[in-house]
């Protein structure tokens, strides 16, 4: 049984389309994340939700819109996607009592065309 | 800008051998430091943190923290090619557990 699963695992999309990604845990976590990773494999944090309210947003474009409608589920929603968005996207959760160990999904690799 | 630096590598060790992992992080208030290990075409996966100065141990694994040098490494004794894999050191800065700031991996590789 996954503990962090994402959806999908491949995207392959044009400039200018709108993509969604899925991500649920049923860990219990409290707290949830989005990072990227781009081809350089830096692994960048963008969002993060604390029981379905953000807690962290980085420098991210606003193309990029977070959503959680509970505290097990986060999406994510780029629109009018560009070709530096490409790269693989991970959810993540925590429950950040004592160390904030986070648990990965299998990532989401975005090709921009 | 709170930076964490590693070397990018590749490291290459030969099976058996210990292989040491170095990271520096700029935010002195650092508080809770880790390392993970990541498979190509993987996701990250924990191999273990540390708060406190000195040592911790965990099985081949040991991380050394020195906060007064601003420095944490993972050495791994008795390399095997499974190993072989990029080991990214992330940090949490004081105030705020939630962010951890990855450093951008160091690739090991072990030959049999």
């Amino acid at each position: 049984d996954t503990a962090v699963s994402q959806t999908p695992k491949y995207l392959v999309t044009q400039m200018g389309n709108d993509k969604s990604i899925k991500c649920e845990q049923n860990l219990g976590h409290d707290t949830m994340y989005w990072y990227k990773q781009d081809s350089k494999k830096f692994l960048k944090i963008m969002f993060s939700y604390n029981n379905k309210e953000l807690i962290i947003n980085e420098t991210v474009p606003n193309r990029f819109s977070p959503k959680s409608p509970d505290k097990a589920h986060l999406n994510l929603h780029i629109n009018s996607l560009e070709l530096g968005d490409s790269a693989v996207y991970f959810c993540a959760s925590s429950q950040v009592t004592g160390a904030n160990v986070l648990t990965f999904g299998a990532g989401s690799r975005l090709t921009v065309l | 800008q709170k930076e964490v630096e590693q070397n990018s590598g590749p490291l290459s060790v030969p099976e058996g051998a210990i292989a040491s992992l170095n990271c520096t992080y700029s935010d002195r208030g650092s508080q809770s430091f880790f390392w993970y290990r990541q498979y190509s075409g993987k996701s990250p996966e924990l191999i273990m943190f540390i708060y406190s100065n000195g040592d911790k141990e965990d099985g081949r694994f040991t991380a050394q923290l020195n906060k007064a040098s601003q420095y944490v490494s993972l050495l791994i004794r008795d390399s095997q090619p499974s190993d072989s894999a990029t080991y990214l050191c992330a940090v949490a800065g004081q105030g705020s557990n939630y962010k951890l700031t990855f450093g951008k991996g160091t690739l090991l590789t072990v030959n049999p």
